[in-house]
């Protein structure tokens, strides 16, 4: 299916657990980006990528790693996941053109027990 | 801290009436773009006003921008029922690159 997808939607672990949220796109976009929404909240950038091999720290990036060996993934792992992690991810991409609109998945609800 | 603060948190209005949320930023900015995102839902692009701008015009949708005032506005006209949703407004700064920050959001409620 075309556009930006992410999986799981619904994701509940283990304090101290290894957590990956997947994320696709298909439009080839050369930015993507992993926020986290806190509820009630607006969202705050963990990390993103200009492109394949090339990522970057947001304003929250610690507790989290990323990669991103093909344009099209952008996995984000907890490495060891801890209940302040509790939140909704979502990842976005753009075009490295000039809109500097960012489109966004469906999110994933991550609970950390 | 965050770059952009919406005001009001919450807005509950009748189905016809105006909408107007605000958003004031503190530093200077490329340009300032309004998402929407329903319940459950990821955020929808809605519009983009550069710096140089100020004002833009979408279907129902109106954005000011002031950089005195380093202040923005979204007015929606006559508003739905299906407009019921959070709004956010995001700014891209100078040396930020691809990176927008995030306020922390208007509920809007339109009540049928």
């Amino acid at each position: 299916d075309a556009g930006i997808t992410q999986s799981p939607r619904y994701k509940i672990t283990e304090t101290g657990r290894q957590v990956t949220l997947m994320c696709h796109q298909t439009w080839s976009h050369s930015y993507m980006f992993w926020y986290r929404q806190d509820l009630g909240h607006g969202l705050r950038l963990i990390y993103y990528s200009a492109a394949a091999d090339i990522t970057d720290k947001g304003e929250v990036p610690d507790g989290y790693v990323v990669s991103r060996s093909k344009t099209e993934n952008f996995p984000l792992t907890l490495e060891s996941a801890t209940r302040s992690q509790t939140s909704v991810y979502f990842c976005a991409s753009m075009s490295s053109g000039s809109t500097d609109t960012q489109y966004f998945g469906p999110g994933t609800r991550l609970t950390v027990l | 801290s965050q770059q952009g603060e919406e005001d009001p948190q919450a807005l509950s209005i009748q189905e016809g009436e105006n909408a107007t949320m605000n958003c004031s930023y503190k530093t200077s900015i490329n340009n300032l773009q309004w998402y929407r995102q329903n319940s459950g839902r990821g955020l929808v692009h809605l519009i983009l006003i550069r710096s140089n701008e100020r004002e833009k015009h979408s279907g129902r949708l109106r954005v000011t921008l002031d950089t005195s005032k380093k202040s923005s506005s979204l007015l929606i006209t006559a508003s739905r029922a299906a407009d019921t949703a959070s709004y956010f407004c995001a700014t891209g700064v100078p040396a930020s690159g691809s990176r927008l920050t995030f306020g922390e959001g208007t509920q809007l409620t339109v009540n049928p």
